[in-house]
C-alpha cells in the first residue's frame, strides 16, 4: 500500500540553526509533493510545491528537495526562529485524476531561543 | 489565495445526534474538500464537493453518515450524522487555488460524549 512517512519525534533545534525535516514515501510515483505548516488549533498553511521533474525549490528561508530515486523529500528552514515552531506536513499527489494530495502525519519542529 | 471560515469552531455533542459544519470561502471556487484530522494523525480526505453535482466520497466514508451540500461556488456544509465518540475529531474544509495549492479553514473541533 502507499505510505508517507514523517518522523513522529519532534525536532528540537537552537535558534539560528538550519532545521531539516524528512518525508519518505513508498509505492508512489507522485506528480508533485507539497509542504504545509500547521499551528495548534489551526488549519494547514501551504508553503511550497515541487514537481516530479524538479530537484530543488526555494522560497525565502525555505528549501525543498525532491529525490524520486530515494523516494524522499527534505524540507530545510535556514536561520530558524522560535516563530518557525509548528508541525510541518508533507503531501503527495499522484498523476492523473484530480491530483488531490495525500498527507503525512507531520513532524513537530521546536526552535529554542 | 483564499480566506476560509468555518462554523462552529468547536462543539461538544451527545452520541446519536448530528452536527452540521459550515464552510464559507471569500471567492468562487470549483472544488471544495472536507478532511478529518484525528489527534496525532494525518489529514484524511472525506469527500470532494463540486457545485451542482453529488459529492465524491473516499473509501470508508458514506453519504448517509457524512452528507454534504454545495449550493453555490462559495459555500458548503458537512453533516456528521448519528455521532459516536469515534467521530470526535477536527473537521477541516479546504479549496484548491491556482495550481494544486490547497487553502484550509481553521477547522471545527468536535467532541462526542
Amino acid at each position: 500500500s502507499q505510505k508517507i512517512e514523517q518522523n513522529s519525534e519532534a525536532l528540537n533545534i537552537q535558534e539560528g540553526k538550519t532545521a531539516t525535516l524528512t518525508c519518505n514515501y513508498t509505492n508512489y510515483s507522485p506528480a508533485y509533493l507539497q509542504w504545509y505548516r500547521q499551528d495548534p488549533g489551526r488549519g494547514p498553511v501551504f508553503l511550497l510545491l515541487i514537481r516530479e521533474n524538479e530537484k530543488e525549490k526555494r522560497k525565502e528561508r525555505l528549501k525543498v528537495t525532491f529525490d524520486t530515486t530515494l523516494k524522499q523529500s527534505l524540507f530545510h528552514i535556514t536561520a530558524s526562529q522560535p516563530a518557525d515552531s509548528a508541525t510541518y506536513l508533507c503531501a503527495l499527489a499522484l498523476p492523473g485524476g484530480s491530483y488531490i494530495p495525500t498527507f503525512g502525519r507531520g513532524t513537530s519542529l521546536i526552535v529554542h531561543p | 489565495s483564499a480566506v476560509i471560515s468555518q462554523k462552529p469552531s468547536r462543539d461538544i455533542c451527545q452520541r446519536g445526534t448530528s452536527l452540521t459544519i459550515q464552510c464559507q470561502v471569500d471567492s468562487q471556487v470549483t472544488m471544495m474538500f472536507w478532511y478529518r484530522q484525528q489527534p496525532g494523525q494525518s489529514l484524511t480526505l472525506i469527500a470532494t464537493a463540486n457545485q451542482g453535482s453529488e459529492a465524491t466520497y473516499e473509501s470508508g466514508f458514506v453519504i448517509d453518515k457524512f452528507p454534504i451540500s454545495r449550493p453555490n461556488l462559495t459555500f458548503s456544509t458537512l453533516t456528521v450524522s448519528n455521532m459516536s465518540p469515534e467521530d470526535s475529531s477536527i473537521y477541516l474544509c479546504s479549496v484548491e487555488v491556482g495550481t494544486y495549492e490547497q487553502y484550509f479553514g481553521p477547522g471545527t473541533r468536535l467532541t462526542v460524549t
